[in-house]
């Protein structure tokens, strides 16, 4: 079976700290995606990578960036955590190709107080 | 440039009746279109997909979800609800690049 595993389950971290979430898939899937859950919105795309060291920005990459130094392993950054950046977080993979599916992570829920 | 609409953020039936939940999409170029669920406290799951071949596509746990190109609709049905299938569905597109998420709606079973 496919994993995408997500480091932290859950976070609080304070206005102005630095915070790292990382994603590891386990697939060799080229493709991997950042997206934020919040009621009412849906998902919204922050950032996507079809490649090691490629990024594209998203729907909604204002304040967030991305590292995909290696295939499986896809991070998002927030520089300087504000309160309207509490969320939760899901972390996806998918082959290559419009026909391939996302596999999710179980999401990152973070609070910034 | 393509987008999803959900009709209905909640939707409450009995155990037993049919489920239909809407979804309408807008693509330039001919879609992918999925359905995926989320049960509370976890990430979402595929349950099914539509890929150009077969207009009705049969998914897990008793869903279809039939491809009307002409209504740009994607609509997901089980003729019958069970307590199991409350959580949140969400439907997507997928057009040149990005998988774009509608809002979600909540599914609600009563006893």
């Amino acid at each position: 079976d496919v994993k995408v595993t997500q480091s932290s389950r859950y976070l609080v971290k304070r206005t102005g700290e630095k915070v790292f979430l990382e994603c590891v898939q386990d697939m060799d899937h080229e493709n991997m995606f950042w997206y934020r859950q919040d009621p009412g919105l849906g998902l919204r795309l922050i950032y996507f990578s079809y490649d090691v060291k490629m990024k594209e920005k998203g729907d909604i990459p204002e304040g967030y960036s991305v590292s995909r130094e290696k295939k499986e392993r896809f991070s998002l950054i927030l520089e300087s955590a504000s309160t309207n950046q509490t969320s939760m977080y899901l972390c996806a993979s998918s082959w290559g190709g419009r026909g391939g599916e996302l596999f999710f992570g179980e999401g990152s829920r973070l609070t910034v107080l | 440039a393509q987008s999803v609409t959900q009709l209905g953020s909640h939707v409450s039936v009995s155990e037993g009746a049919l489920v239909l939940l809407r979804c309408n999409y807008s693509s330039s170029v001919p879609p992918y279109l999925f359905w995926y669920v989320q049960y509370p406290n976890q990430g979402l799951q595929l349950l099914l997909k539509y890929t150009s071949a077969a207009t009705l596509v049969k998914g897990i746990n008793g869903f279809e979800a039939e491809f009307k190109k002409s209504e740009t609709s994607f609509h997901l049905t089980k003729p019958s609800a069970h307590m199991s299938d409350a959580a949140e569905y969400f439907c997507a597109v997928r057009g040149a690049s990005k998988i774009i998420f509608g809002s979600g709606t909540r599914l609600s079973i009563r006893p």
